[in-house]
């Protein structure tokens, strides 16, 4: 099945930092998307960006998908980005959902 | 209304019940899925239900049953779980293949613990 790894696997950053959250997959992918999953367990929708590049305020995110990876940008983090970070992706021409998440990158914002 | 509506919140449960897990969204959505999630560990995908038929079971054991009884309903009946069937169940919603234009939208899940 296809791979999907992220780095770094923890980050910790000063409240106000910048920082680029990276997802790497092993072939051709349909659908990816960027979730943030609170310490509830809530997983929160970010991005849908199989290809290209989206901003929602302080995110934003970038797909290149020839080369296979998609970059997470976080700026002026704040402690409610604590949390973890998955990206999920959906294998090209599988013929059906199967969304496959990656390892996380799980980050802490200290105040 | 774009939520994925999951009951119960909180479940524990002994090794010889039987309980259900609820989920509902109300976006139109033709598939739905059930995944599971350890601790510290990414979701895993269980089921697949598209247009309220079964599409992909990813080899799970029978104790956990699956049942869509329309478009916008889908349960996980279990009976005779195993402790290590503790986990965090999400269940899923997409407007079909592909997660249409907009991807899958995930509930709050429930935090299953078996005693």
């Amino acid at each position: 099945g296809i791979q999907v790894e992220q780095s770094p696997p923890d980050l910790i950053l000063q409240e106000g930092a910048n920082s680029t959250l990276r997802c790497n997959f092993s072939d051709s992918v349909n659908n990816l998307q960027w979730f943030h999953q609170n310490p509830w367990g809530q997983l929160i929708n970010l991005f849908y960006i199989p290809s290209g590049t989206k901003q929602n305020g302080r995110l934003s995110a970038t797909t290149v998908a020839t080369e296979r990876y998609s970059l997470l940008y976080i700026s002026s983090s704040q402690t409610t980005d604590s949390g973890v970070y998955f990206c999920a992706v959906e294998r090209l021409n599988t013929g059906f959902q199967k969304l496959v998440f990656g390892t996380g990158t799980r980050l802490l914002v200290s105040p | 209304d774009t939520e994925v509506t999951q009951t119960p919140k909180h479940l524990v449960m002994g090794m010889t019940n039987k309980k259900s897990l609820k989920c509902e969204q109300h976006m139109g959505h033709r598939a739905m899925y059930w995944y599971k999630q350890k601790a510290k560990k990414p979701p895993e995908l269980m089921f697949v239900y598209s247009y309220e038929k079964l599409s992909i079971n990813e080899s799970v054991p029978s104790r956990f049953s699956p049942e869509c009884p329309n478009s916008s309903l889908l349960n996980l009946h279990l009976h005779a779980l195993q402790p290590e069937d503790s986990a965090l169940y999400l269940c899923a919603s997409s407007q079909d293949k592909g997660g249409g234009n907009y991807g899958y939208t995930f509930g709050s899940g429930t935090r299953l613990t078996v005693v």
